[in-house]
């Protein structure tokens, strides 16, 4: 069982805006706003596309943004494309040290 | 251009030892916390160990005591010791710079994978 819990699969439309949920504790997700994103297609390494909640790092498409409330952050995908197609990791520093990742979620565009 | 190369994985017994390597060029490994993060077969991501540019170390509990973190600052390498090795040890092991403000992974390498089993 993951530390964070996200939705097994999302999918959608290209051009549609989907959102994928990360519900974690108060002792992490709700405690620090060090929550990340990250993108991992078939056999690639994860890459991040979202960091402290809502900054996107240097390249990454204003289409990703980022949010939080309360225990449950949120990625949202705006304008889907093909290649969006991917599995996307939620992550939480929850304490010294302890990072948790969520069980990830299956993208899919229809 | 930032980079992570990964080596060391391969086939080990339970109970057997291995280190992997993780090589890095476009920055210094040494001013930078670094961390292993690793995938078992089909599964999610699952943090491992980092290592803090002054040098403390920190495990998650599936690991401590059994696998240790360190690095080369001469080679600009990062090590991960792995020992008493166990099936649930089985992954593809990353290693990942971290944007330690905001304690994410932004650099990861492609990888190497750790298959325990007799």
């Amino acid at each position: 069982q993951s530390a964070l819990t996200q939705p097994a699969s999302v999918s959608g439309s290209p051009g549609q805006s989907i959102t994928i949920s990360c519900t974690g504790t108060s002792s992490d997700v709700g405690s620090y706003n060090l929550v990340s994103w990250y993108q991992q297609h078939p056999g690639k390494a994860p890459k991040l596309m979202i960091y402290e909640v809502t900054k996107r790092p240097s390249g990454v498409s204003v289409r990703f943004s980022g949010s939080k409330s309360g225990n449950t952050a949120s990625l949202t995908i705006s304008g889907l494309q093909a290649e969006d197609e991917a599995d996307y990791y939620c992550c939480s520093y929850a304490g010294i040290f302890r990072v948790v990742f969520g069980g990830g979620t299956k993208l899919t565009v229809l | 251009e930032v980079q992570l190369v990964e080596s060391g994985g391969g086939l080990i017994q339970p109970g057997g030892s291995l280190r992997l390597s993780c090589a890095a060029s476009g920055f210094t490994v040494s001013s930078n916390y670094m961390s292993w993060v690793r995938q078992a077969p089909g599964k999610g991501l699952e943090w491992v160990s980092i290592i803090y540019s002054g040098g403390s170390t920190y495990y998650a509990d599936s690991v401590k005591g059994r696998f240790t973190i360190s690095r080369d600052n001469s080679k600009n390498t990062l090590y991960l010791q792995m020992n008493s090795l166990r099936a649930e040890d089985t992954a593809v092991y990353y290693c990942a710079r971290v944007l330690y403000s905001s304690v994410s992974f932004d650099y990861w390498g492609q990888g190497t994978l750790v298959t325990v089993s007799s």
